[in-house]
């Protein structure tokens, strides 16, 4: 299957700071990616869909300020939490849409980020 | 709106036995049904799809699912199970652009 990546796997912050998330498509152009948010033992939470060369349409709930997302290349979104507090501290997990050929679109997700903010 | 349910937060089976993780949707059309596999710490790994044609439905290492248009479900399945399928299993159903995710289910495999 496709490959998305995500970087960095990890970060801790201090509470104020901004921390940016990359997720990039390696084999694949993505149009389309989203943006997760999972809680230990919990389902992923959809925050956010990203859309090339346009505005990220947000979930209800999600501040569009807090979490800023650019999708400004065809394998590249970022996502980046400002001004990032301890209850920010979250998995966040991307993923990309595969269109391929013959229709096969699929959604293939990145190995996640670890947000801890002190 | 569609929905998926996993009405089992755990399923524990012994090595070399057939499992089962159950999946039931609501969907209004055609459903587009997906698997997934979370590892701890790790992103999702997709394991295998339903679009339309076969209701078995074979995927990744050694998984299968089948989609029962009476039963509205999609259960995932492997005839004999190994310790390292104990994993955090979710089912998924397309709304538009979207998937939408069960609860997930913890699927653990003891030797």
């Amino acid at each position: 299957g496709a490959v998305v990546s995500q970087h960095p796997s990890r970060v801790i912050c201090k509470s104020g700071t901004s921390v940016k998330i990359e997720c990039r498509s390696l084999d694949f152009q993505a149009t389309t990616m989203f943006w997760y948010r999972q809680f230990p033992k919990q389902s992923l939470m959809l925050m956010a869909t990203s859309n090339e060369g346009s505005k990220a349409t947000y979930e209800q709930g999600v501040e569009k300020d807090k979490f800023l997302i650019n999708h400004a290349s065809l394998t590249l979104s970022t996502l980046t939490v400002t001004s990032a507090h301890p209850e920010d501290s979250s998995f966040y997990i991307c993923s990309a849409r595969d269109y391929g050929t013959s229709g096969t679109d699929t959604q293939y997700f990145g190995p996640g980020t670890r947000l801890t903010v002190l | 709106a569609q929905s998926v349910a996993q009405p089992e937060d755990q399923v524990n089976v012994a090595e070399g036995n057939p499992l089962t993780v159950k999946c039931t949707y609501s969907v209004s059309g055609n459903p587009y049904l997906f698997w997934y596999v979370q590892y701890p710490n790790r992103g999702l790994q997709f394991l295998l799809k339903y679009i339309t044609g076969d209701n078995l439905v074979k995927g990744s290492y050694g998984f299968e699912a089948e989609f029962n248009k009476s039963q509205t479900s999609f259960h995932l399945k492997k005839p004999s199970a190994l310790v390292s399928d104990s994993a955090l299993y979710f089912c998924a159903v397309r709304d538009g652009g979207k998937l939408i995710f069960g609860q997930g289910t913890e699927l653990s495999v003891k030797p």
